[in-house]
C-alpha cells in the first residue's frame, strides 16, 4: 500500500515552460488536494476534487490547471511558469469530507522556476 | 479573511522536557487537526478534534471552542519530536477543506 505518491519529487523549469504533477493515490479515496507550501506561509489550497471528474478551485488557483480522469490520480498543471510558482507542491487524499477527515499526504514536490 | 495563529513560531527545548504549542482561530470552527511535518518533509495527521481532549502516547492535545483556542502538548520530549508542527481547522462546508497555520518548528536538543 504506498499511500499517496508524487512524481516527480524536484524539478527546475525556465520561465514560460510547461509541467504536469502527478498525485496517486492507491486508498480509493474521493478527495484529493493540491497544495503549496512557502517559507513563513501556512499550506495554501490550489485546486481540490470532490470525486472522478469534479475538480473546483482552491484559495490560490492562478496560473494552475487540475484534472481528475481517473479516481486515483489528481494531475496538476502548470502551462507557463512562473518565478512565483517556485515552492513545494503537496498532494493529499481523504476518504470522506466531514470536518474530521484525515487527510493524508504526498511526499512532495519541489518545484523552482528560474 | 479566517486565520490560524500559531505560537510560538520556533521553539528549542532540551530533552525530557514539557513541551506546549498553542493554536488560536477567529471564528467558530467544526473541528481542529495537528499535524506533524517531518525535517525530510513528510507531513501526517496526528490529532483531529472539535471538543475536548485526544491523547496518543506522549502526545496530548485539547480544544477549548469557546476560547477559540488549541494546544499540543509533548510530554517527556525527545529529539526525535524535532519537527514542524502545524495546526489547521475546517470551518464546515462539504469539502472538507482545512485552514492551516505557519506552524511551529520544534528543535528538542539532547
Amino acid at each position: 500500500n504506498a499511500g499517496v505518491t508524487q512524481t516527480p519529487k524536484f524539478r527546475v523549469l525556465k520561465t514560460g515552460q510547461s509541467m504536469t504533477l502527478l498525485c496517486a493515490q492507491d486508498m480509493n479515496h474521493e478527495y484529493m488536494y493540491w497544495y503549496r507550501q512557502d517559507p513563513g506561509m501556512g499550506l495554501r489550497l490550489i485546486h481540490y476534487s470532490v470525486g472522478e471528474g469534479t475538480t473546483a478551485k482552491g484559495e490560490v488557483p492562478d496560473g494552475y490547471n487540475v484534472s481528475r480522469l481517473k479516481k486515483q490520480n489528481f494531475l496538476l498543471g502548470l502551462e507557463s511558469a512562473a518565478p512565483s510558482q517556485t515552492s513545494v507542491y503537496f498532494c493529499a487524499s481523504s476518504s470522506y469530507s466531514g470536518p474530521l477527515n484525515e487527510q493524508f499526504f504526498g511526499p512532495g514536490t519541489r518545484l523552482t522556476v528560474l | 479573511k479566517n486565520e490560524v495563529e500559531q505560537s510560538p513560531q520556533n521553539l528549542t527545548a532540551q530533552e525530557g522536557e514539557f513541551i506546549t504549542i498553542n493554536c488560536s482561530y477567529s471564528v467558530g470552527i467544526s473541528a481542529l487537526h495537528w499535524l506533524q511535518q517531518h525535517p525530510g518533509g513528510g507531513i501526517v495527521s496526528l490529532f483531529m478534534l472539535s471538543s475536548g481532549k485526544k491523547k496518543h502516547g506522549r502526545l496530548i492535545a485539547t480544544i477549548n471552542i469557546q476560547e477559540k483556542h488549541s494546544s499540543l502538548h509533548i510530554t517527556a520530549s525527545h529529539p526525535r519530536d524535532s519537527a514542524v508542527y502545524i495546526c489547521a481547522v475546517n470551518y464546515g462546508g462539504s469539502q472538507g477543506n482545512l485552514i492551516f497555520g505557519k506552524g511551529t518548528k520544534l528543535s528538542v536538543k539532547p
